[in-house]
């Protein structure tokens, strides 16, 4: 089946302790990005990357990090976490012009 | 940069037409796509619409494009409890990075 797999669903971790959130994909798609949803700011992008070793910010980039060693892989690393980054985050991959493919996303909390 | 606008709430009764509303800015939009949301889950790709058409059909779904107002809608006939979600309006040019909508969220009471 196609799809884009994040891990974890959940994760409430403390703050300053690094994390990473895993994102998959098995379509073969260059396009890979990662956004944040949070309450009545819609979503908003993290970080996407146009193919491997290319990576370039999106719209809140600040307090994240991301690599694209391999076409399927897309990780988002939180260094140093902060409560402000206590979010919905989703991952999504596309291919052309027929729109994104969103993993079931990781409800993260920063206590 | 290019904004797409949507009304957060819509509230519709059961078997009524609901019609959600997108207006975007970036006139050299290309495609235009409908994602719909349910509690818990990711987005999920409902329909898309090339910008040379002004509609497209699938089942329930209409999608009707206005380019010259920048305007796209999507209709939802006989609507049910279960098309109850929020609905994501989003845009793209000639790059892959797509614009969003801040999402309208349909709620359908009997």
């Amino acid at each position: 089946e196609a799809q884009v797999t994040q891990n974890p669903r959940y994760l409430i971790t403390v703050t300053g302790k690094k994390l990473t959130v895993t994102c998959s994909q098995n379509m073969n798609h260059e396009y890979m990005s990662w956004y944040r949803q949070d309450p009545g700011l819609g979503l908003r992008q993290i970080y996407y990357s146009m193919n491997v070793e290319v990576t370039d910010k999106g719209d809140v980039p600040e307090g994240y990090k991301v690599s694209r060693k391999e076409k399927r892989n897309f990780p988002l690393i939180l260094e140093s976490p902060s409560p402000n980054q206590t979010s919905l985050y989703f991952c999504a991959s596309s291919q052309g012009t027929h729109g994104y493919t969103f993993g079931s996303g990781t409800r993260l909390t920063v206590v | 940069g290019e904004d797409v606008e949507q009304s957060l709430f819509l509230s519709v009764r059961e078997g009524d037409s609901s019609v959600i509303n997108c207006t975007y800015t970036d006139s050299s939009s290309t495609y235009l796509y409908w994602y719909k949301q349910e509690p818990g889950a990711g987005l999920q790709l409902l329909t898309y619409i090339f910008s040379n058409m002004d509609m497209k059909q699938d089942q329930r779904l209409t999608v009707l494009l206005n380019k010259k107002d920048k305007h796209l809608s999507l209709r939802i006939a006989d609507t049910q409890t279960g098309d109850s979600a929020i609905y994501f309006c989003a845009e793209r040019g000639g790059s892959y990075i797509p614009t969003f909508g801040r999402g309208t969220s349909l709620i359908v009471h009997p």
